[in-house]
């Protein structure tokens, strides 16, 4: 009964491999969210998908891709990873674009770049 | 542009006692508020929101919050702590019709037995 789901929930991995997390929730809603939060908890937004198209789009490297197959789906992808990207990174959903909504959020995926 | 500051890293508050977990906002226009909740290794949880109408805003788990316009504060409040509600709170903003959220830097609360 997951509303928003994240796979992998760990990843360690090595400086330079490319990584990918996914994202799925079953809530029925338009809109997806990626966020990363800090070692030191602070929470920022990265992309925003609204029924598959990009609208949000923050200052993140060209190294992480964000794609959303459809709207229930949001995959990161990160390239030649690096140590600065270790952080847990969550996914969430709301209905709609720039309305009341409130958002859920997954569970998290701490990523561990060694 | 717009900002949320939580001025407080960390309250500690004893059980049975109020608490108030502070934050005020920099918007323009009018804000949508939130507040959520993160529990240690978890995602973050609604708590409730501010749309519009009354300053009073009730929520899950007993907490509430007032928004207060003049002041651009919407404060979380609960009258009676519980050592279940340790965690890490968040306030949120996002301005009328624009599509990104900012959060604050999140407060620890501590309710000690």
């Amino acid at each position: 009964d997951t509303a928003v789901s994240q796979t992998p929930k760990y990843l360690v991995t090595q400086m330079g491999n490319d990584k990918s997390i996914k994202c799925e929730q079953n809530l029925g809603h338009d809109t997806m969210y990626w966020y990363k939060q800090d070692s030191k908890k602070f929470l920022k937004i990265m992309f925003s998908y609204n029924n598959k198209e990009l609208i949000i789009n923050e200052t993140v490297p060209n190294r992480f891709s964000p794609k959303s197959p459809d709207k229930a789906h949001l995959n990161l992808h990160i390239n030649s990873l690096e140590l600065g990207d270790s952080a847990v990174y969550f996914c969430a959903s709301s209905h709609g674009v720039g309305t009341d909504n409130e958002q859920f959020f997954g569970p998290g995926t701490r990523l561990t770049v060694l | 542009a717009q900002s949320v500051a939580q001025p407080e890293d960390q309250v500690n508050v004893a059980e049975g006692n109020p608490l108030t977990v502070k934050c005020t906002y920099s918007v323009s226009g009018n804000p949508y508020l939130f507040w959520y909740v993160q529990y240690p290794n978890r995602g973050l949880q609604f708590l409730l929101k501010y749309i519009t109408g009354d300053n009073l805003v009730k929520g899950s788990y007993g907490f509430e919050a007032e928004f207060n316009k003049s002041q651009t504060s919407f404060h979380l409040k609960k009258p009676s702590a519980l050592v279940s509600d340790s965690a890490l709170y968040f306030c949120a903003v996002r301005p009328l019709g624009y599509q990104k959220v900012t959060f604050g830097t999140g407060t620890k609360l501590q309710v000690i037995p």
